[in-house]
């Protein structure tokens, strides 16, 4: 069974850090790309970025919202992606889901996480 | 940048009914096309995509159909686990992006 746990969220204050992990199991995680959408309160689904796999040299990608300041990253040795976030804007508040693409480089999420939820706030 | 426009916002309809929602893309996405179902405090869980085919384990109820610019996901007839959000999203151009969603809550 395919299962993602996100962690790592939490109250940061603007101009701060944070790094949320996404745990993964069911599946050859190292062969798959992986995928952070999040989700502010009562708000739509936005994506965030995505990182591949090794075959495809670790590329990653990112909205332009976050593009800069956001990183992922992955630990195959894990079956872990990351997602570091770096000056934290209280629009950046939201709960964030990890999730894993149907097929090789497709934009389309089969498997979600139960989310974690960053607050920015002074 | 593409924009996806869902309507209506909310859909309040009875168990048994037939729900239509509609999704509009600002430019053609062919048939790159998918939808979600989020029920509160849960993630999005992917229903169709590619504008037609269901996902692994999504009952028959749920049909999509269309083309370019303009979707539609029916549910044939409400159950009462399907009152939820519905979210298109593109994959057609990037970067992917989802549609404001459409609220079908209990009349």
């Amino acid at each position: 069974e395919v299962q993602l746990v996100e962690s790592g969220g939490g109250l940061v204050q603007p101009g701060g850090s944070l790094k949320l992990s996404c745990a993964a199991s069911g599946f050859t995680f190292s062969g798959s790309a992986m995928h952070w959408v999040r989700q502010a309160s009562g708000k739509g689904l936005e994506w965030v970025g995505r990182i591949r796999s090794k075959a495809n040299s670790y590329a990653t990608a990112y909205a332009a919202s976050v593009k800069g300041r956001f990183t992922i990253s992955r630990d195959d040795s894990k079956n872990t992606a990351y997602l570091q976030m770096n000056s934290l804007k209280t629009e950046d508040t939201a709960v964030y889901y990890c999730t894993r693409p149907i097929r090789s480089g497709y934009y389309l999420f089969d498997y979600w996480g139960q989310g974690t939820l960053v607050t920015v706030s002074s | 940048e593409i924009v996806l426009t869902q309507s209506p916002a909310t859909l309040s309809l009875s168990p048994g009914e037939r729900a239509t929602l509609s999704c509009r893309a600002s430019q053609s996405v062919s048939s790159y096309l998918a939808w979600y179902q989020q029920k509160p405090g849960q993630a999005p869980r992917l229903l169709i995509y590619d504008a037609s085919n269901r996902a692994t384990g999504i009952p028959a109820r749920f049909s999509g159909s269309g083309s370019g610019t303009d979707f539609t996901l029916t549910i044939s007839s409400l159950e009462p686990e399907d009152f939820a959000v519905y979210y298109c999203q593109q994959r057609s151009n990037w970067p992917p992006l989802f549609g404001p969603g459409t609220k079908v809550d209990i009349k």
